[in-house]
């Protein structure tokens, strides 16, 4: 129990292009999702915070323009990056509390993403 | 930067042995989380520990949590090789999750 998925796992895109990455939970109803970018051998660094149906919560120093976040429904959060640059490349994690599930976050597998 | 510090940030040992890694921060917690991280891939919840707890077991793994000096442990015992991986901890300051640096593990066989 308690699977996050992440979609696509990876993806490549040119400098511009704005990219959507979902992350699904499979089997429990997620109350709040976060999405988290590493940069490679660093650690997960929170960007935002997002219930659903609410507007996404911003960590200091993100832009919300430039990262989208939509929680649309109870299993579905959308991260996307517009007019994504090379120093967007990063590793893009979404974790997902349920109502009733305590204190643990579930993570998903993670989206590799690099702008060309 | 809220980020805590782990300690070490790489350790390499042959299977069998214990391999102890440390984690400071700076805030005052709800609970302390422990996960790990094959490389390239999501995280893995290892165990939490709430902070009116002082250790924990489950496993071959056990940590503590000492909240006067604000830090942890997480003792892997009898390693094997399939354990290399990173580690990180991660303070729980009312429902927002903050990462320390992590320690990479690897374990010979």
């Amino acid at each position: 129990g308690a699977v996050v998925s992440q979609h696509p796992s990876w993806v490549i895109c040119k400098s511009g292009t704005s990219v959507k990455i979902e992350c699904r939970s499979l089997d429990f109803q997620a109350t709040t999702m976060f999405w988290y970018r590493q940069f490679p051998k660093q650690s997960l660094m929170l960007m935002a915070t997002s219930n659903e149906g609410s507007k996404a919560t911003y960590e200091q120093g993100v832009e919300k323009d430039k990262f989208l976040i939509n929680h649309a429904s109870l299993t579905l959060s959308t991260l996307t990056v517009t007019s994504a640059h090379p120093e967007d490349s990063s590793f893009y994690i979404c974790s997902a509390t349920s109502s009733g599930g305590g204190d643990t976050q579930y993570f998903g597998p993670g989206t590799r993403l690099t702008v060309l | 930067s809220q980020q805590g510090e782990e300690d070490p940030q790489a350790l390499s040992i042959q299977e069998g042995e214990n391999a102890t890694m440390n984690c400071s921060y700076k805030t005052s917690i709800n609970n302390l989380q422990w996960y790990r991280q094959n490389s390239g891939r999501g995280l893995v919840h290892l165990i939490l520990i709430r902070s009116n707890e002082r250790e924990k077991h489950s496993g071959r793994l056990r940590v503590t949590l000492d909240t006067s000096k604000k830090s942890s442990s997480l003792l892997i015992t009898a390693s094997r090789a399939a354990d290399t991986a990173s580690y990180f901890c991660a303070t729980d300051g009312w429902g927002k999750l903050i990462f320390g640096t992590g320690t990479r593990l690897q374990v010979f066989p």
